[in-house]
């Protein structure tokens, strides 16, 4: 199975601060790569596909780049309702894998 | 819109089977792939197991052997059996569609089921 690894595991910041998560791959998975929102009781939201390409609906302050095996999830201005964990997940193979989630807590 | 609603048991034995069931709420299952993945308390996410309605299915080979998948597409629903449960299988387990640019981007997911296993 591709092994995703992200850090950091939980970030604290405050509203308007910029964060970034990074997300890298066990091996080369091109962009075939997301980035997901899980809030408890919540469905699972997804955010990103294709590495850089925006769900609709998902505010533009929310961007992904990357490819290969380095990828990375940026908030560009943090809003209330972003506190949340996110996670990347790859689609390369028959067995899509999760990293460990990055928690992004009120500071 | 469409949604995903979810059910089935919470508090469970060991040995017992786990069944949870997903319907496609203003929608139907077309051609989709239909998943289960799940989230331990630890917070990492699994992948179970997926389906559609022509009745294909793959499955996690980690769990290949407990995992039993169905669809019945007269409900719009489908489900999945885990059975000889043990505290591992202690999760959060979501359904989910698969996009149609990629099965394995999940577009939409349920609210989640809280499963626990305990003597």
């Amino acid at each position: 199975d591709i092994q995703m690894t992200q850090s950091p595991s939980a970030v604290s910041g405050s509203v308007g601060d910029r964060i970034t998560i990074t997300c890298r791959a066990s091996q080369h998975i091109r962009t075939w790569l997301a980035w997901y929102q899980l809030k408890p009781g919540r469905a699972p939201k997804l955010l990103i596909n294709g590495a850089s390409s925006l769900q609709s609906g998902v505010p533009s302050r929310f961007s992904g780049s990357g490819s290969g095996t380095d990828f990375t999830l940026t908030i560009s201005s943090l809003q209330p309702e972003d506190f949340a964990t996110y996670y990347c997940q790859q689609a390369d193979s028959f067995i899509p894998t999760f990293g460990g989630g990055t928690k992004v807590e009120i500071e | 819109q469409v949604q995903l609603q979810q059910w089935g048991a919470g508090l469970m034995k060991p040995s017992e089977t786990l069944s949870l069931t997903c319907v496609v709420d203003g929608g139907s299952l077309g051609t989709s792939w239909w998943f289960w993945i799940r989230q331990f308390p630890g917070k990492g996410l699994e992948y179970i197991g997926q389906m559609k309605s022509s009745g294909s299915s793959i499955y996690n080979p980690s769990l290949k052997s407990r995992v039993t998948l169905s669809i019945d597409t007269s409900k719009n629903h489908f489900s999945l059996r885990l059975n000889s449960v043990t505290a591992a299988d202690t999760a959060v387990y979501y359904c989910a569609r698969g996009d149609h640019s990629n099965t394995y981007y999940f577009d939409l997911w349920g609210q989640g089921t809280l499963v626990a296993v305990s003597s």
